[in-house]
């Protein structure tokens, strides 16, 4: 399966400002997606990262807030904008072939708010 | 709307104790359902997919069930480095993304040596 990085591993911000998160994967890949995992909650998708056009939210997740990037098949950024305490969580990547074969994940990017 | 339940919410083993997890599910037609181990401060790793009611899939001491309302995953005589949290996720064949996951919370398997 595809090795996928995520950076920066953690990070802890201000209130206020924005984190910019990147996922490479090693090989190229039909889908990518953006989870978050927040403590004692499932994982929740936040977004499908199309290449080269805007991505698609999931109920609750709105582009001003989580911008996303993906500028080839094989690269892919999420933003965190206006960061609060309710921000804090893991933020996931992950990836996907073809419809039925499973979604591989990043290791993800633990994100503290001060 | 798809949902996942996972029980139970911990377990705590004797290595050696063989026992079930459960992973119980509402979906609008089941393209899949995955089971995944995670690690502290690890993604998500994927273990099993299942297609359709009656099948099954073995890893080591992992095997992997399937009905038309719920999933098992039966670990026999665990050791301690089966010691994870275990995900299960469906994704379902309309409605919204077709390639979205709807994960449970998890259970938290322990196992003492």
């Amino acid at each position: 399966s595809a090795v996928i990085s995520q950076k920066p591993s953690r990070d802890i911000c201000q209130r206020g400002t924005s984190l910019t998160i990147q996922c490479q994967v090693d090989s190229q890949v039909t889908m990518m997606f953006w989870y978050r995992q927040q403590p004692g909650q499932s994982l929740t998708l936040i977004a499908t990262a199309n290449q080269g056009s805007e991505a698609t939210y999931e109920s609750g997740f709105v582009i001003d807030k989580f911008p996303i990037s993906r500028p080839n098949l094989t690269f892919s950024t999420l933003t965190v904008s206006n960061l609060s305490p309710e921000d804090s969580s893991i933020y996931l990547c992950s990836v996907q072939g073809h419809l039925g074969q499973p979604q591989h994940f990043g290791d993800g990017t633990r994100l503290s708010i001060l | 709307e798809d949902q996942v339940t996972q029980s139970p919410e911990a377990l705590r083993l004797q290595e050696g104790e063989s026992s079930s997890l459960n992973c119980s599910y509402t979906v609008s037609g089941l393209r899949g359902l995955f089971w995944y181990r995670q690690d502290p401060g690890k993604g998500p790793e994927f273990l099993f997919t299942l297609y359709s009611a009656g099948e099954e899939k073995e890893k080591e001491r992992l095997k992997a069930t399937l009905t038309k309302k719920e999933s098992f995953l039966h670990i026999t005589a665990p050791k301690p480095e089966d010691s994870a949290t275990y995900l299960c996720a469906v994704q379902a064949r309309s409605g919204g993304s077709n390639y979205k996951l709807t994960f449970g919370k998890g259970t938290l398997l322990t196992v003492n040596p």
